[in-house]
C-alpha cells in the first residue's frame, strides 16, 4: 500500500533555532500534501496545503513566515519551523493525497507517522 | 465557519457495542471519514462514507445521513486495543480534510 515517510519522528531543539520536517511519498506521486498540528488531547488542526511547484496555502491564523513550506517535487514536502519557541512544541503530521495530475475528491489520503517537536 | 462535533469521551466494557456520533457543518461536503489514533501515533483510516447509508468493515461500521449532516461510527465486540481517540473528518469543497474534535474511547475489562 501507499506509504508516507515523515522524518524525523521526534526532535528537541533550543528556542530560537529552526527545525525542518520532511514528508515523502514513497511509492506514489502527490501533487498535494497537507500539514497538520496537534496539541495534546486535541484534534488535528490543518495548518497549510502544500502544492507541488507553487506556493503553499495557509489556513487562517497560521504564520506563513514562521512555518515555511516547500514542495519542490511530486514526492517531497518540507515544513520548516523558524525561530522555534516553546509554544511551537507540538505533534506535526503530514498527509499526502495520492494522484499526480488526476486528483479527484475521493483520491486516497495517506498520513505520515508524525513528528513530535519539543522546543526547550 | 466549519465545525465537526463529537462527544469528548466514551467509556464501554470489553465485548460491548459503542456508537460515536458526529455532526458537521462545513463549506462543501465530499464524504465523511473516520480515523483512529492511539496516543503518540498517527491517525489510521477506518472508513469512508460518500453516500447515505451504512458501510461495514469487520467490527467497525459507519453510517451517514447527508440530509441531517450526521454520521456515526459503530464499534462492535469491543477489545481493549480499541481504546484510542476516534476522529470524524470531512472533505470540504477544497478537498481538504477537516477533523472533528475527537472522542476518547476507554474500553474497560
Amino acid at each position: 500500500g501507499a506509504v508516507v515517510s515523515q522524518h524525523p519522528s521526534w526532535v528537541i531543539c533550543k528556542s530560537g533555532t529552526s527545525v525542518k520536517i520532511e514528508c515523502r511519498s514513497l511509492d506514489f506521486q502527490a501533487t498535494t500534501m497537507f500539514w497538520y498540528r496537534q496539541f495534546p488531547k486535541q484534534s488535528l488542526m490543518l495548518m497549510a496545503t502544500s502544492n507541488e511547484g507553487s506556493k503553499a496555502t495557509y489556513e487562517q491564523g497560521v504564520e506563513k513566515d514562521k512555518f515555511l513550506i516547500n514542495h519542490a517535487s511530486l514526492t517531497l514536502s518540507t515544513l520548516t519551523v523558524t525561530s522555534a519557541h516553546p509554544e511551537d512544541s507540538s505533534f506535526y503530521i503530514c498527509s499526502a493525497r495520492e494522484g499526480g495530475t488526476h486528483v479527484s475528491y475521493n483520491s486516497p489520503l495517506h498520513f505520515g507517522n508524525g513528528t513530535r517537536l519539543t522546543v526547550t | 465557519g466549519q465545525s465537526l462535533e463529537q462527544p469528548s469521551e466514551v467509556t464501554a466494557v470489553e465485548g460491548a457495542i459503542v456508537q460515536i456520533n458526529c455532526t458537521y457543518q462545513t463549506s462543501g461536503f465530499y464524504g465523511l471519514s473516520w480515523y483512529q489514533q492511539h496516543d503518540g501515533g498517527a491517525p489510521t483510516f477506518l472508513s469512508y462514507n460518500a453516500l447515505d447509508g451504512l458501510e461495514e468493515t469487520g467490527r467497525f461500521s459507519s453510517f451517514l445521513s447527508r440530509s441531517d449532516s450526521y454520521g456515526y461510527l459503530l464499534l462492535q465486540e469491543l477489545q481493549m486495543k480499541d481504546s484510542a481517540s476516534y476522529f470524524c473528518a470531512v472533505k470540504d469543497s477544497s478537498y481538504k480534510l477537516i477533523f472533528g474534535s475527537g472522542t476518547r474511547l476507554l474500553v474497560r475489562p
